[in-house]
């Protein structure tokens, strides 16, 4: 019973330097998604996917890209990271349910957070 | 205007009492899903309860309900004989259906309540 599961758990990068964050899912979940938490707030999101091989910005995409080459697999890349992209940083999961009307309205289930420290 | 209002950072409750997790959300949209995570002190995000906007019935999950007041925009988390292992961080998220023009992919969160259980 993995479900959402991320690598690494945690990592400390220079400014500047580049990293990316792996997300797997072994629930056949056609929507994935990247999320951070800063202190004091809840989750934001940064990019989403529908499906294998599409991906669309969020709230918060500036400074990150990601890929979805496969139906189970979600990157996140920072390419220069930056000190203000410290965070915790958590993958998400569903089916592809319509909120309201009945259905599970697309519960998202999370992996464990990986927690990125840019010096 | 925040989408997601959580007044409460931090509550305390007795053992096996009952607690009530503030909520209220702010949407146009006709459609719409609620859900509570539970994120206790190792971080990761737990799914609890989702109620859809046009479910009649309030929603329950074990010792979990949730008080839906649609006139009011509200969704209250119930938690009932309350245990230590729900001292926690509770989050109250939207998912909304996109009809009105807002986003249809992400959960909007609210800022978190942190539960304290007094033994």
């Amino acid at each position: 019973n993995a479900g959402v599961t991320q690598t690494p758990k945690f990592r400390v990068l220079k400014t500047g330097q580049s990293m990316t964050l792996l997300c797997a899912q072994d629930m056949n979940h056609e929507y994935m998604y990247w999320y951070r938490q800063d202190p004091g707030m809840g989750l934001r999101l940064i990019h989403y996917s529908v499906g294998e091989g599409t991906t669309a910005k969020g709230e918060v995409p500036d400074g990150y890209n990601v890929s979805r080459l496969k139906k189970q697999n979600f990157l996140l890349g920072l390419e220069s990271a930056a000190p203000s992209q410290t965070s915790v940083y958590f993958c998400a999961s569903s089916y592809p349910s319509p909120p309201g009307a009945g259905g599970d309205g697309n519960i998202q289930y999370f992996g464990a957070g990986t927690r990125l420290s840019v010096l | 205007a925040q989408k997601i209002t959580q007044t409460q950072p931090g509550m305390f409750v007795q053992e096996k009492e009952a607690v009530t997790l503030d909520c209220t959300y702010d949407t146009s949209d006709p459609s719409y899903g609620l859900f509570w995570y539970k994120q206790p002190s190792s971080g990761e995000m737990i799914f609890l309860i989702y109620q859809g906007s046009y479910d009649q019935q309030n929603a329950t999950e074990g010792r979990y309900s949730l008080n839906f007041q649609k006139a009011r925009k509200s969704a209250n988390l119930v938690i009932s004989a309350s245990q230590l292992g729900d001292s926690a961080m509770y989050f109250c998220a939207m998912r909304e259906s996109g009809l009105s023009g807002a986003g249809s992919y992400q959960l909007t969160f609210g800022k978190g309540t942190k539960l304290s259980v007094i033994p």
